[in-house]
């Protein structure tokens, strides 16, 4: 079975400049997550879909990041402008659904440097 | 906010031995969930305990849990170099099953 893809794998940016994550969940799970990481720190929840509509992206910095999953399978996530604190590695997961038996497969993640 | 915090920060044993982390949680949950973080392999899920379990067991992991004290704990039996990494827990709460994190205990296992 594939598991969670994601691209690129890394990105170094300058700030004020745009990025955008691509994330491909596997096949068949109905939620999808983006989660930052700070070094140091565990994940941090930006927005959950459930299939294409938003369930939850109330810790979403909404002037700079957005997210959107078209046609509920894949998504990306975009940071316009960023700034230095956006350096951290956001992973994406999927799970079968939002609710039992929600475990996480988690992608390798992008790890984004700001400078 | 965070939900789960480990303890310890970290922890450093020799191959073989056995290793202790614990987490403890605020609110009420349906599940707490266990998951390794390394360099190779990325996040991934260990081991998933319900609210109404107080033990499981996956090979050489062992998670307890218990409710009153709002705490689990992971051990990893006859630890091997393959285990150093950083662990989380992560707990689904009440009203919406998402999974909140701490901060992890990151394990190292010396040769």
């Amino acid at each position: 079975e594939a598991g969670v893809a994601q691209s690129p794998r890394y990105k170094i940016i300058e700030k004020r400049q745009s990025v955008a994550f691509w994330c491909n969940p596997i096949s068949g799970h109905a939620t999808l997550y983006w989660y930052q990481q700070i070094l140091g720190q565990g994940p941090k929840l930006l927005i959950q879909f459930q299939n294409n509509g938003v369930v939850d992206d109330s810790q979403l910095p909404k002037d700079r990041f957005s997210a959107e999953r078209l046609k509920g399978v894949d998504s990306t996530l975009k940071i316009q402008p960023a700034k230095l604190e956006d350096s951290a590695v956001y992973l994406c997961a999927s799970s079968l659904s939002g609710r039992r038996n929600n475990e996480q497969f988690f992608g390798p993640g992008t790890r984004l440097t700001v400078l | 906010s965070q939900q789960g915090e480990e303890d310890p920060q970290a922890l450093s044993i020799q191959e073989g031995e056995n290793a202790t982390m614990n987490c403890s949680y605020k609110t009420s949950i349906n599940n707490l969930q266990w998951y390794r973080q390394n360099s190779g392999r990325g996040l991934v899920h260990l081991i998933l305990i319900r609210s109404n379990e107080r033990e499981k067991h996956s090979g050489r992991l062992r998670v307890t849990l218990d409710t009153s004290k709002k705490s689990s704990s992971l051990l990893i039996t006859a630890s091997r170099a393959a285990d150093t990494a950083s662990y989380f827990c992560a707990t689904a709460v009440d009203s919406n099953y998402q999974l909140i994190w701490g901060a992890g205990t990151k394990l190292i296992i010396k040769p």
